[in-house]
């Protein structure tokens, strides 16, 4: 079946500038996590969302950043005013439930100028 | 702070020997651990895990040690294969069960050479 989706693969914008990042989970997985990854770094949990539940927003690095689940599939990442050391790899992942393995989409690549 | 380290940024073996890949942590609370091993340009992809409870878990090439009194585990593979040439990142949770939250360390790139 179809993996973690992620797009676009690459975005290039530019300082101040806001920035959508899209991700489709494995249909029918409940849990969803959002990580980045800097040049360099290991991979920081973001945000995660678990059905219903009030997502667990503790990773976000500012309020510059949110993240929205919508009818428990697709999420979107919203970076707003975005600096130069927002570029990063950021990467998506999926789980049957909380406390699953976690399935990794192949990440959006974002650089900020 | 760094809760799960990684010390060795790159390591290289010779194809047929012994792959060990180190990871420190510093949280006594975590209590179930992970390794991804990810190639350029993908997402990772689940290795193998090990709860709080075990000292070693095996799946065929690869078996992860737990060592909690020092807080450190370790990756061995045997024998290692060109194709296992990748990035390889431990992880921690605590509470994994209810989270799910992985924190992981910053990877280490290991080659395998023919």
């Amino acid at each position: 079946g179809a993996g973690v989706s992620q797009s676009p693969s690459n975005k290039v914008t530019e300082k101040g500038k806001d920035v959508e990042l899209r991700c489709d989970p494995i249909s029918g997985h409940t849990a969803l996590y959002w990580y980045r990854q800097s040049l360099g770094q290991g991979l920081e949990f973001l945000i995660y969302f678990q059905g219903n539940s009030a997502p667990d927003k503790s990773g976000l690095p500012s309020d510059r950043f949110s993240a929205e689940r919508t009818g428990g599939s697709v999420s979107t990442l919203t970076i707003q005013r975005t600096q130069q050391e927002d570029s990063a790899v950021y990467l998506c992942a999926s789980s049957p439930d909380v406390g699953e393995t976690q399935y990794f989409g192949p990440g959006t690549r974002l650089l900020v100028l | 702070d760094q809760q799960v380290k990684q010390n060795s940024p790159s390591l290289s073996v010779q194809e047929g020997r012994i792959s060990i890949l180190n990871c420190d942590y510093t949280n006594s609370m975590f209590d179930y651990f992970l390794w991804y091993k990810k190639y350029p340009a993908e997402g990772p992809t689940f290795l193998i895990s090990i709860s709080s409870i075990k000292d070693k878990n095996e799946d065929g090439r690869f078996t992860v040690f737990l060592n909690k009194s020092a807080k450190h585990l370790s990756l061995h593979i045997v024998p290692s294969q060109p194709g296992d040439s990748a990035v390889y990142f431990c992880a921690a949770s605590e509470w994994y069960g209810n989270t799910g939250k992985l924190i992981f360390g910053q990877g280490t790139t290991l080659q395998v050479k023919p």
